[in-house]
């Protein structure tokens, strides 16, 4: 059973830089048929996926255009987990934070693991 | 950028009755690349279906989808009490690569 454990701060400064960390039990971070995103949500913005990292022979990242600028994903594979930077943040980016795995379902890639969120509130 | 827009906001039935909920692409959803999901309180969105009608595993049989291009439906045949929550479509493979729609909330008549 696939399991994904979010940790990190809740409250976060403006102008500062906000970092979560999804770890993973029962998959690897380096499975070359799963990619691992960060997804948040917020009444205003609802769901949006921010961006992904995967390994393919190599690893791989794609961010949204969104907040591509200020995103970092980036694997551990000594820990098996990966995570999210997100720097510069505002008032705008207060969200739950979710990691998910995608997994290929034919060859379109849905999120069928999630984790539990995180709440992060930017102050300012 | 593909938009998805779901109908309606907000579907009120009773448990036994079927629903029917919409998700409209502002463009074709490449190779019918569409996910439901169902989001309860506090907790993270569940797959349903995945492909446009295929069921993820684990879910009931009284939850189905179809459609192609860009209009796609969710079916929910016989309402069960836990199925009041929230359900948001889902894009893969456009731009952006992900999507989702704003939510469909049903809820008890």
């Amino acid at each position: 059973q696939v399991q994904l454990q979010q940790s990190g701060p809740g409250l976060v400064k403006f102008s500062q830089t906000l970092s979560l960390t999804c770890a993973i039990s029962g998959d690897s971070v380096s499975s070359k048929s799963a990619t691992w995103n960060w997804i948040r949500q917020s009444p205003s913005r609802g769901l949006e996926w921010l961006g992904r990292t995967y390994y393919r022979s190599k690893w791989y990242n794609d961010y949204a255009v969104s907040v591509k600028s200020r995103i970092t994903i980036n694997p551990d594979t000594s820990n098996n987990q990966f995570s999210l930077q997100l720097n510069s943040v505002t008032p705008e980016d207060t969200a739950v934070y979710y990691c998910a795995r995608a997994s290929s379902f034919g060859s379109g890639y849905y999120f069928d693991y999630w984790g539990q969120g995180i709440l992060v509130t930017v102050s300012s | 950028d593909i938009v998805l827009t779901q109908s309606p906001g907000t579907l009120s039935l009773s448990p036994g009755e079927r629903a029917t909920l919409s998700c409209r692409a502002s463009q074709s959803v490449t190779n019918n690349y569409l996910a439901w999901y169902q989001q309860k309180p506090g907790q993270a969105p569940r797959l349903l279906i995945y492909g446009a009608s295929s069921r993820a595993t684990g879910i009931p049989d009284r939850f189905s989808g179809s459609g192609s291009g860009t209009d796609f439906t969710l079916t929910i045949s016989r309402l069960e009490p836990e199925d009041f929550v929230v359900y948001y479509c889902q894009q893969y493979g456009s731009s952006p690569l992900y999507t989702f729609g704003q939510g469909t909330k049903l809820e008890i008549k």
